[in-house]
């Protein structure tokens, strides 16, 4: 069964601290994606990779970095939290080229910035 | 400016079809239509994706109207477990085009 994992399943922050939010797959997929889920706003897309290394900004990446130093894992941080990132993060993977619109989902994080 | 309409909530009696209708009347010739589904406290789930044919798959059948600007997601016998918000994307079938999910259709299936 296809597997995508995020590290924690509830968080609770600071201000101003700095969070990390690891996601691992184990389907050896090309393209590992970071959106956050908000009520009334719907899953908006923060970064993504195509490749080791590489990423590209999203709709909403202020606020964000992420590193992806091997194939089947995707950080997503968070430098300096703010209260307006408390939030749902999901991330998710997807085979190569051909199948990018094939997204498979973890079970998202809930972060909470206190 | 959102790319897909799809009415808020829907209602399904347990075992009947769902048949969850999508618009998209600004598509073009080289975007597919996607659907997904998230059931609450999950992770959206991939569920079905067709160009201008008619699509099944061991979840649902999607129908695409032939010019294009509509589609239905058809879950042959709902069940419970189909409670879920769906969503309707359009999209370019290409490496670098990503997924921008909308606000979806509230589907409860009762019994």
């Amino acid at each position: 069964d296809v597997k995508v994992t995020q590290s924690s399943r509830y968080l609770v922050k600071r201000t101003g601290e700095k969070v990390f939010l690891e996601c691992v797959q184990d389907m050896d997929h090309e393209n590992m994606f970071w959106y956050r889920q908000d009520p009334g706003l719907g899953l908006r897309l923060i970064y993504f990779s195509y490749d080791v290394k590489m990423k590209e900004k999203g709709d909403i990446p202020e606020g964000y970095s992420v590193s992806r130093e091997k194939k089947e894992r995707f950080s997503l941080i968070l430098e300096s939290a703010s209260t307006n990132q408390t939030s749902m993060y999901l991330c998710a993977s997807s085979p190569g080229l051909a199948r990018t619109g094939e997204l498979f989902f973890g079970e998202g994080s809930r972060l909470t910035v206190l | 400016d959102a790319k897909t309409t799809q009415p808020t909530s829907m209602d399904c009696a347990e075992g009947r079809a769902a048949n969850l209708p999508c618009n998209h009347s600004t598509i073009s010739g080289n975007e597919y239509v996607y659907w997904y589904r998230q059931i609450h406290s999950q992770g959206p789930q991939y569920i079905i994706h067709g160009l201008k044919n008619n699509e099944t798959n061991e979840m649902a059948s999607l129908i695409i109207t032939e010019d294009r600007k509509s589609s239905t997601l058809i879950l042959p016998h709902a069940t419970l477990r189909d409670t879920a918000v769906y969503y309707c994307i359009v999209r370019l079938n290409s490496g670098y085009s990503t997924l921008t999910f909308g606000k979806g259709t509230m589907l409860l299936v009762s019994p």
